[in-house]
């Protein structure tokens, strides 16, 4: 499959603790995106990279997030001290700039339960 | 800011009956617009796009008309099947910028 993979699919934490997620883009792709996905809503924008770089972040991204990609391959975001409010699906995508950098390309998510 | 609303569901349809879904958009300038569709335990795929007033966009029988003087982007299908089902989500990219802004999303259930 050469598709969009995120890593772990499911996670449960207790509040207060860290948890880091992993999103592997296609492999030509230069661009990577991180959106949150709370029920019954639309994709929220978090960040995205540009090879290794992160060009735009959301208000929504607070300093508890943090999101890195350092060989422009896969990334992590990485959520500390856990809140309930956290509790959301976290959706990856990716892009080739050069073709159509709007034609994104989402994984499957992670669906994070903070209790 | 930029928004996206759509028409609330769950939309309940038979087989083959006709489909609309209601898209209408906020944005400054030109924004490109889009239709993704979220099946049951998969990921979002792209169902169509456009990039510029007048543009139809189609794929798989859905169809969806950029609208700059309505600011709309309505989805259409003649005939649905019951492997239509699923959640459509309208989304735009900025005139300026990378993100996509979502709408809430509709849910389409079609009966067989």
């Amino acid at each position: 499959d050469t598709g969009v993979s995120q890593n772990p699919r499911h996670k449960i934490t207790k509040r207060g603790q860290n948890v880091t997620f992993r999103c592997d883009p296609i492999s030509e792709h230069n661009r990577l995106y991180w959106y949150r996905q709370t029920l019954g809503q639309g994709p929220e924008f978090l960040t995205y990279f540009q090879n290794e770089a992160q060009l735009e972040k959301s208000r929504l991204l607070s300093d508890r997030f943090s999101a890195e990609r350092p060989k422009g391959s896969f990334s992590t975001l990485e959520i500390q001290r856990t809140e309930q409010g956290d509790s959301a699906m976290y959706l990856c995508a990716s892009s080739l700039s050069e073709r159509d950098p709007n034609e994104q390309y989402f994984g499957p998510g992670t669906r994070l339960t903070v209790t | 800011g930029d928004s996206v609303t759509q028409m609330e569901g769950p939309v309940t349809l038979s087989e083959e009956a006709f489909l609309t879904i209601n898209c209408t958009y906020t944005a400054t300038g030109y924004p490109s617009l889009f239709w993704y569709v979220q099946y049951p335990g998969e990921g979002l795929q792209l169902l169509l796009k456009a990039t510029k007033a007048d543009d139809k966009g189609s794929n798989k029988g859905f169809e969806a008309t950029y609208r700059k003087e309505t600011t709309s982007f309505h989805l259409e299908k003649g005939s649905v099947q019951v492997s239509d089902s699923a959640v459509y989500f309208c989304a735009l990219t900025p005139a300026y910028g990378q993100n996509f802004v979502f709408g809430p999303g509709t849910r389409l259930s079609v009966l067989p």
